[in-house]
């Protein structure tokens, strides 16, 4: 079953933020919050991930709702090439085993208008 | 750092012959592979844990016989699609986690996928 719910597509306008949700209620006390996405014919590219505190980097801004249930992935100023399927996933952090499985949803389907 | 490298990028082959997709960490080792596939419009689905030196592990309704994975060395994987038929026409991508004990972002580097086509 999947861990996470996230809407099927968003638009949003190039040089503006697009921000992500997903749902993930059942989330548990150790696992942890990563998205990726994939551009089109490409294999995902790793974009962040968080346990509890929202986290940035140079690609982009997690947010975790204080309870853990949900978060938004934040790209602050979206570009054509930020067109992509975007997977949020909820799975063991940091030393987990190496058999440790990433399961991908459906994702969401983001298209930056130019 | 952390590249993963997937040989050939694509592939047309015939009803009835067998198909190999390497896949290759490049700039580090990686005990654990993975494989997944992707039809048009859908996600990406975990076939198979390929762990080097040790036989793989099948996701359910994945035949393993007909799907063979090899991990002979901490930087090679790979699948081997045997008596293909157009059904087996997918997106394969592989990815692999860095060994040498606990990874600090317990990450995997997707390669960039095989695309392959049965006639």
């Amino acid at each position: 079953d999947a861990k996470t719910t996230q809407p099927p597509s968003m638009d949003c306008a190039e040089g503006r933020a697009a921000n992500l949700p997903c749902n993930h209620s059942t989330i548990s006390g150790n696992e942890y919050v990563y998205w990726y996405r994939q551009i089109h014919s490409q294999g995902p590219q790793y974009i962040i991930h968080g346990l509890k505190n929202n986290e940035t980097n140079e690609m982009a801004s997690l947010i975790i709702t204080e309870d853990r249930k949900s978060s938004t992935l934040i790209l602050p100023h979206a570009t054509l090439r930020d067109t992509a399927v975007y997977y949020c996933i909820v799975r063991g952090g940091p030393f987990r085993n190496r058999d440790d499985k990433i399961i991908f949803g459906k994702g969401t389907r983001l298209h930056i208008l130019p | 750092g952390a590249v993963v490298s997937q040989h050939p990028s694509w592939v047309i082959c015939k009803s009835g012959t067998s198909v190999k997709i390497e896949c290759r960490s490049l700039d580090f080792q990686a005990t654990t592979m993975f494989w997944y596939r992707q039809f048009p419009k859908q996600s990406l689905m975990l076939m198979a844990t390929s762990n080097e030196g040790s036989k793989a592990t099948y996701e359910q309704g994945v035949e393993k016989d007909k799907f063979l994975i090899n991990h002979a060395s901490l930087t090679l994987s790979t699948l081997t699609v045997t008596s293909a038929h157009p059904e087996d026409s997918s997106f394969y991508i592989c990815s692999a986690k860095i060994a040498g004990g606990p990874s600090i972002y317990n990450e995997q580097f997707f390669g960039p996928g095989t695309r392959l086509t049965v006639l």
